[in-house]
Parts: structure tokens; sequence; C-alpha cells
């Protein structure tokens, strides 16, 4: 069965600081790839996704991620990190035909101003 | 445009009645999604709708949840004789059928509370 890790439960980190939030898949076949951000008191967002071509990957508010197929991973970054990135990130992925996404639990990223 | 909607945005029960959860997706989507978030179990999926084809109902926790989806467009998740773990927030979500396109996008929620 599909599964997703994410490695950290809680970012803290001062402004300016870089991110890099892990995200690790289990499953042997063609994937797709998602990074979705809730906003505290919003519903969830697509901050950027991998589905074939250039593994790495840019999204919105300057985060990346890069897709390492030998690795199985799929880790957030950004260089600079602000106030506003606050919020809960999560990782998912669906593969081959399946429709549904298997999410991971989810890191919270809390960023001092 | 429009995004996915959901309704009521919050839903208190007692113990024991059925509640109905409606979700609106995105005009010209052909595929919806009902997930539930809750604490310490994260975002699961529930079940998934594709056009016509049957739904598939592999993440559906009981037989006392079970979802309908009229006219290839608005769905409803009905919980028969709710249960207080039941309490959750229910994501619904919607997307396109084409490759490269399946996207995900998320409504805001039903908030379920079961006293």
């Amino acid at each position: 069965a599909q599964s997703v890790s994410q490695h950290n439960h809680h970012v803290i980190l001062s402004e300016a600081a870089s991110l890099e939030l892990g995200c690790n898949y289990s499953y042997g076949g063609t994937v797709n790839l998602f990074w979705y951000v809730q906003y505290p008191g919003q519903h969830l967002q697509l901050l950027l996704k991998y589905f074939s071509g250039d593994p790495l990957v840019k999204g919105i508010k300057g985060f990346e991620a890069e897709f390492i197929k030998s690795k199985f991973s799929f880790n957030l970054r950004k260089p600079s990190v602000q106030w506003s990135d606050t919020a809960e990130y999560f990782c998912a992925v669906n593969g081959g035909s399946q429709g549904n996404l298997i999410f991971g639990k989810g890191t919270k990223l809390s960023v001092k101003p | 445009g429009a995004g996915v909607s959901q309704s009521p945005s919050n839903k208190v029960t007692e113990k024991g009645k059925d509640v109905e959860l409606r979700c609106d997706p995105i005009s010209g989507h052909t595929a919806l999604y009902w997930y539930r978030q809750s604490l310490g179990q994260g975002l699961e999926f529930l079940i998934y709708f594709q056009g016509n084809s049957a739904p598939d109902k592999s993440g559906l926790p009981s037989d006392r949840f079970s979802a309908e989806r009229t006219g290839g467009s608005v769905s409803t998740l009905t919980i028969q004789r709710t249960q207080q773990e039941d309490s959750a927030v229910y994501l619904c979500a919607s997307s396109r059928r084409e490759w490269g396109l399946k996207t995900q996008y998320f409504g805001p929620g039903t908030r379920l509370l079961v006293l």
C-alpha cells in the first residue's frame, strides 16, 4: 500500500531562515506528487505539483520541491521564510491510475518575526 | 472562478442522529473526492467519483457512511447514526480527468461535531 512520511511534526524558524521539509513516499510505479498548504483558518491550497519532466518544480510564493526518484523523496524548500509562511504543510501522492491522494501527517511550520 | 463549495460550514449533532454534508465541485470537473481530516489521523480518503463510473468506496470507514453524486455534479455525504469518533472536518475536492490536469482543488470543509 502507498504511504507518505513527513519527517518533521513541527518546525520553528526565524524569518529569513531557509526551509526544507522532508517527504518520502512508498510506491514502486509512476507517481504524481503534491505539496498542499493550509494557512490558519483557511482551506487546503496547492503549493506545487509534479507529474513528469523536470524534477525540480517551482510553486507559488517562492517554494520549490525536488523529486528524487532513487530516494522516493519530494522535499519542499524555500530559501528565506516569512512570518506569513506560518501554516501546516502536507505532502501527498497518487500513483498510476489511482484517483485519491495519500497524504502525509503534515508539518506545522511556525515562523517567528 | 468559483471554487469548490461545501455546506454547512459547521454542524453540531447529537450521537445517533444522521447528517448530510453537501459538496458543489468546480464546474467542468468530472472527478469528486471526499476526505476526512481529524486530529491524530491526518487526512484520510473516503470516497471518489469519476464521471459515470462506479465510485471507489474503499476509504469509507463503516457502512454508516455513504455518498452519492447526482447528475455528475453535486455530491452528498451521509453519515447515519453518528458517533463521537465521527467528529472531524470533512473535505471535498474536485479535479479534471485529463492527465496532467488531475490536480485536486479542495473546498473549505464542513466541521462536524458529534456530542
